[in-house]
Parts: C-alpha cells; sequence; structure tokens
C-alpha cells in the first residue's frame, strides 16, 4: 500500500525564520504535488514536481524532489503571518495525500 | 475559465436519506476526481472519470456510493442510506494532459449526518 508520510505534523514557528517540511513516500512515483488549506477552505496548487532534482520556487516556498530516496521537501523562507495553513503533500495521478502539516507563523 | 464548481456547499441530512452532489469541471479539462476528507486529515482519493468512463474506483467506495459523467462534462456522486460516519467534506478536482494531470480543486460539499 502506498503511504504518504510528512513531518512534522504541527509547526510553529517566527516570522522571519527558516523551516522544512519534509514528504516520504513508500513507492515510486513519477510526479510530486504540493498543495495548501486555509481553514475551512478548499486546496490551493502550489508546485508539481515531474523529475528528480526538479526544485521550483514561488515567492518565499521552495520544493524539491529527490526520486531516489522517495523525498520531497518544502523549504520556507522568511517565513511571514500570511504563510500560516495546511500544507499537504501529494503523489500519484490519482493522489495519495500525507498527513498535512498545519504551520503557524507567529509574528 | 471559473474554476471547479461543486453544488451544493452544505448539507444536512438524516441518517437514511439519499444525497446526491454535483460538479463541475474546468471545461477543457477531461478528467475528473472525487475526494473526501474528514477533520484533520489528507483528501482520500474516491474515484475519477477520464471524459464519461469512470476509470478507477477506491475501496473506500462502498456499495452505497455512486458517481456519474454521464456526457464527460459534469459528474454527480450520490450515497445512498447515508450513515453519520459519511460527514465529511466531499472535493472534487479536475486535470488535463496538458498540465501533468495538476488537479485543481473545487469549493467542496460538506455534507452533515444527523
Amino acid at each position: 500500500e502506498l503511504k504518504v508520510e510528512q513531518n512534522p505534523l504541527f509547526l510553529s514557528m517566527q516570522e522571519g525564520k527558516n523551516y522544512t517540511i519534509y514528504c516520504n513516500y513508500s513507492t515510486t512515483s513519477d510526479r510530486l504535488y504540493w498543495y495548501r488549506q486555509d481553514p475551512g477552505k478548499s486546496l490551493e496548487s502550489l508546485f508539481v514536481l515531474l523529475s528528480n532534482g526538479a526544485v521550483k520556487q514561488e515567492g518565499r516556498l521552495m520544493a524539491s524532489l529527490d526520486t531516489k530516496a522517495r523525498l520531497s521537501t518544502l523549504h520556507i523562507t522568511a517565513a511571514v503571518h500570511d504563510l500560516s495553513a495546511t500544507y499537504f503533500c501529494a503523489v500519484t495521478g490519482k493522489l495519495i495525500f500525507g498527513q498535512g502539516t498545519t504551520l503557524q507563523v507567529k509574528p | 475559465d471559473t474554476g471547479v464548481s461543486q453544488n451544493p456547499r452544505h448539507k444536512i441530512t438524516k441518517r437514511g436519506q439519499n444525497v446526491t452532489f454535483r460538479c463541475d469541471p474546468i471545461s477543457e479539462h477531461n478528467r475528473l476526481y472525487w475526494y473526501r476528507q474528514t477533520l484533520g486529515q489528507g483528501p482520500e482519493f474516491l474515484t475519477y472519470f477520464q471524459n464519461e468512463a469512470q476509470l478507477e474506483k477506491s475501496r473506500l467506495l462502498s456499495d452505497r456510493f455512486s458517481a456519474e459523467r454521464p456526457k464527460g462534462s459534469f459528474s454527480t456522486l450520490e450515497i445512498q442510506r447515508t450513515e453519520q460516519g459519511d460527514s465529511a467534506m466531499y472535493l472534487c478536482a479536475s486535470s488535463s494532459s496538458g498540465t501533468a494531470y495538476e488537479q485543481y480543486f473545487g469549493p467542496g460539499t460538506r455534507l452533515t449526518v444527523t
């Protein structure tokens, strides 16, 4: 059974700090996705990673993929309050999601 | 392009009743997916369509659940004889091959079974 594990599950950080969220998955997948979800809202697509070594950046968020290690990271640079949300990684076409990482950025 | 839409946004029903949800995908997208999300969890895959063909169903989808996409455009998800455990957010997403199958999600239908 394909499993996707994220850590940490909850992250409280101060504005201006850097941190990384990790996403491990148990079998091969040719693609990995990162989504953001605000409370009570639907999911917003952040990144699509399609190959080993892929790196994508948008603003203060950068995602990378290592298919050999079955690992993706979402790095947050100089966090701001607006980044507070739950972040999900997901793999394969039909999307198997991790448990989500709830990020709380404090002023 | 108005995005993926879902109706209704909220549904409260009594146990044992049937409910039906509708999803309208982004117009040029040929794939449509249904997911279920409970509080504090990631979405769980239920089923997906390519055009009008239902290509995969999760084991989570019991016999009480049925989904259709009759003309390859909008889709419906019906739950018969609802149970309290069916209470969840039901999310629809659509994608096309041209976008690496990146899925765009609708706002969801929140079902509460009393």
